[in-house]
């Protein structure tokens, strides 16, 4: 059954703690995002990857890092530099060159005390 | 740059009345159009997607939409709504051709159904 898998679904981390969050998708997708949620704030871009081994900056960046070492997963990592890190977190694929369609996956609720 | 703005951030409906939530972009050239349901602490889900071909797009569970570009929108309708229709709606829109494949969303509007 092909999709996008996230975890945890539910996050608690305290405050000057790293996080990682897992993305990994069998849709042999080439991109993959990363969004954050907020409330009334709709979705923002993180991170980006169109291919392994390359990523770019979204909107929002800052306090965030990201790798894709492989077509399947890309792991996201919340630093101690994020000022307001408790979010909820999108993780979604696309195929390249199409009409940019993106499935997402079930979101990771990370809340940071 | 891209944008696209949803009017109304909260939408209420009684059960079986017309839905209708508005969405306008901003392109000069028609782009790639999107709306997204997401139901509480859920990822989202494609409802229909406007890529050129039919200006009136049908999707799942009732909805559809019509891409109007004398009046850049691509407003969702659903003639009679459910009470599980009620969530939060989003909708997208991507540059055509696209380097990035990103997205751009609007900000969202909430459904409310009313029995």
């Amino acid at each position: 059954d092909g999709g996008i898998t996230q975890s945890p679904k539910y996050l608690f981390r305290k405050e000057g703690q790293n996080v990682t969050l897992s993305c990994e998708q069998n849709l042999n997708h080439d991109a993959m995002y990363w969004y954050r949620q907020d409330p009334g704030q709709g979705l923002r871009l993180i991170y980006y990857s169109q291919i392994v081994n390359d990523f770019q900056k979204g909107d929002i960046a800052e306090g965030y890092s990201v790798s894709r070492e492989k077509k399947e997963s890309f792991p996201l990592t919340v630093t101690s530099a994020q000022k307001n890190p408790t979010a909820f977190y999108l993780c979604a694929s696309s195929i390249r060159g199409t009409s940019n369609e993106q499935y997402f996956g079930p979101g990771t609720r990370l809340t940071v005390t | 740059a891209q944008s696209v703005t949803q009017l109304g951030s909260h939408v209420s409906v009684s059960e079986g009345a017309l839905v209708l939530l508005r969405c306008n972009y901003s392109s000069s050239v028609p782009p790639y159009l999107f709306w997204y349901v997401q139901y509480p602490n859920q990822g989202l889900q494609l409802l229909l997607k406007y890529t050129s071909a039919a200006t009136l797009v049908k999707g799942i569970n009732g909805f559809e939409a019509e891409f109007k570009k004398s009046e850049t929108s691509f407003h969702l309708t659903k003639p009679s709504a459910h009470m599980s229709d009620a969530a939060e709606y989003f909708c997208a829109v991507s540059d055509r051709p696209s380097n990035t494949g990103k997205l751009i969303f609007g900000q969202g509007t909430t459904l409310q159904v009313k029995p």
